[in-house]
């Protein structure tokens, strides 16, 4: 069963904690992102990568950090420096197909901070 | 550079009347347009996308849209809301081969009974 999976569904976090968000994929695909979302913001892309090894930051990447060691692993990390991690997180990914980017997302974690 | 407007941040409607969301977008290559439905507390659904084959994009459960380049407009429709269809809307445009789509604000469907 293809398909995104993020885990856990509900992350609490203490003062001063870093935490890591899970998001794997079993697409076979090539770009993954993670997107932050607040209520009447929509989504706001935090980071993304292309390939393996390589990623680059979005629009709102201060506080959070990711790898990409495995084609189907992008952990995202929200650090002690992200001063309102408060929100709920969704990690896509997308292949590399021609004409057309269509991003398939996980079924998200929110983020509470204690 | 590409940008997308929902025009609407909420829309009410009757079970069983017809929804309209808009939707217009700006593009500087020839676009992918896509519409997701979100359901509280859960990932983005894929509803329909647009790479310029037929205009008229028909998706999944009813809804439908109709690409308009003269008008920069992608709006969803659907004949008859269900309950179901309760949800929050974003409407998503990507440059042809970007990696980074933009989305929409996101449109509130209200479905009445």
């Amino acid at each position: 069963d293809g398909g995104i999976t993020q885990s856990p569904k509900y992350l609490f976090r203490k003062e001063g904690q870093n935490v890591t968000l899970s998001c794997e994929q079993n697409l076979n695909h090539d770009a993954m992102y993670w997107y932050r979302q607040d209520p009447g913001q929509g989504l706001r892309l935090i980071y993304y990568s292309q390939i393996v090894n390589d990623f680059q930051k979005g629009d709102i990447a201060e506080g959070y950090s990711v790898s990409r060691e495995k084609k189907e692993s992008f952990p995202l990390t929200v650090t002690s420096a992200q001063k309102n991690p408060t929100a709920f997180y969704l990690c896509a990914s997308s292949s590399r197909t021609r004409n057309q980017e269509t991003q398939y997302f996980g079924p998200g974690t929110r983020l509470l901070v204690l | 550079a590409q940008s997308v407007t929902q025009l609407d941040s909420h829309v009410s409607v009757s079970e069983g009347t017809p929804v309209l969301l808009r939707c217009n977008y700006s593009s500087s290559y020839s676009p992918s347009l896509f519409w997701y439905v979100q359901h509280p507390n859960k990932g983005l659904q894929l509803l329909l996308k647009y790479t310029s084959a037929a205009t008229l994009v028909k998706g999944i459960n009813g809804f439908e849209a109709e690409f308009k380049k003269s008008e920069t407009s992608f709006h969803l429709t659907k004949p008859s809301a269900h309950m179901s269809d309760a949800a929050e809307y974003f409407c998503v445009v990507s440059d042809q081969g970007s990696y980074i789509p933009t989305f929409g604000r996101g449109t509130s469907l209200i479905v009445h009974p």
